[in-house]
């Protein structure tokens, strides 16, 4: 597609319930990272991918996050048994990785998840 | 602990004046840095980016970085109320996450 795409563009879920949030990036950009921005606040690292490489897991807040990626293609974030902390729009961004600088990172619409 | 730090702001400019955002961060490593505008509600939107000392110019903004100093900025010439929003500065190192600062909330006030 043209752009980062992520769905669902917007989720309520009931506290305790598990969320599944899917990002499509951009054909062939090789790199894709998950942020967390809660209302207010700025962007919270979460994950980040590369090629075929082992993910930097380092954002995870906790052990009820956990994010998969097939190949260099979809990326799902899944948050267990969800929490009222969670509540906040979840974004995903892609980029080529080149060896040389010069890799422009664009970000999907987010997904914004609200816990009741 | 790579820290990218902005002031919060709000910055408040009046129509057609210069805005001037500044960042600062901690990783000697960082080769990449960027700016995004944010509006409310919105993702981030790239503005700019710069790899190499010197300012980099592209229509009303221009980028400017201090790799000694540890230093990028932005500058806005002949703000518009339609360039209020939250800024972002992101630095990057390589093979590695990119890393954001908090923001500063930009006014420009008709």
């Amino acid at each position: 597609g043209a752009g980062v795409s992520q769905s669902p563009s917007n989720k309520v879920t009931e506290k305790g319930k598990d969320v599944e949030l899917r990002c499509d990036p951009i054909s062939g950009h090789t790199a894709l990272y998950w942020y967390r921005q809660r209302l207010g606040q700025g962007l919270e690292f979460l994950i980040y991918f590369q090629g075929n490489s082992a993910p930097d897991k380092s954002g995870l807040p906790s052990d009820r996050f956990s994010a998969e990626r097939t190949g260099e293609s979809v990326s799902t974030l899944t948050i267990q048994r969800t929490q009222q902390e969670d509540s906040a729009v979840y974004l995903c961004a892609s980029s080529l990785e080149l060896q040389s600088s010069g890799n422009t990172i664009y970000f999907g619409e987010g997904s914004w998840l609200t816990v009741v | 602990q790579k820290e990218v730090e902005q002031n919060s702001g709000p910055l408040s400019v009046p129509e057609g004046a210069i805005a001037s955002l500044n960042c600062t961060y901690s990783d000697r490593g960082s080769q990449s840095f960027f700016w995004y505008r944010q509006y409310s509600g919105k993702s981030p939107e790239l503005i700019m980016f710069i790899y190499s000392n010197g300012d980099k110019e592209d229509g009303r903004f221009t980028a400017q970085l201090n790799k000694a100093s540890q230093y990028v900025s932005l500058l806005i010439r002949d703000s518009q109320p339609s360039d209020s929003a939250t800024y972002l500065c992101a630095v990057k190192a390589g093979y590695s996450t990119l890393t954001f600062g908090k923001g500063t909330m930009l006014l420009v006030s008709p």
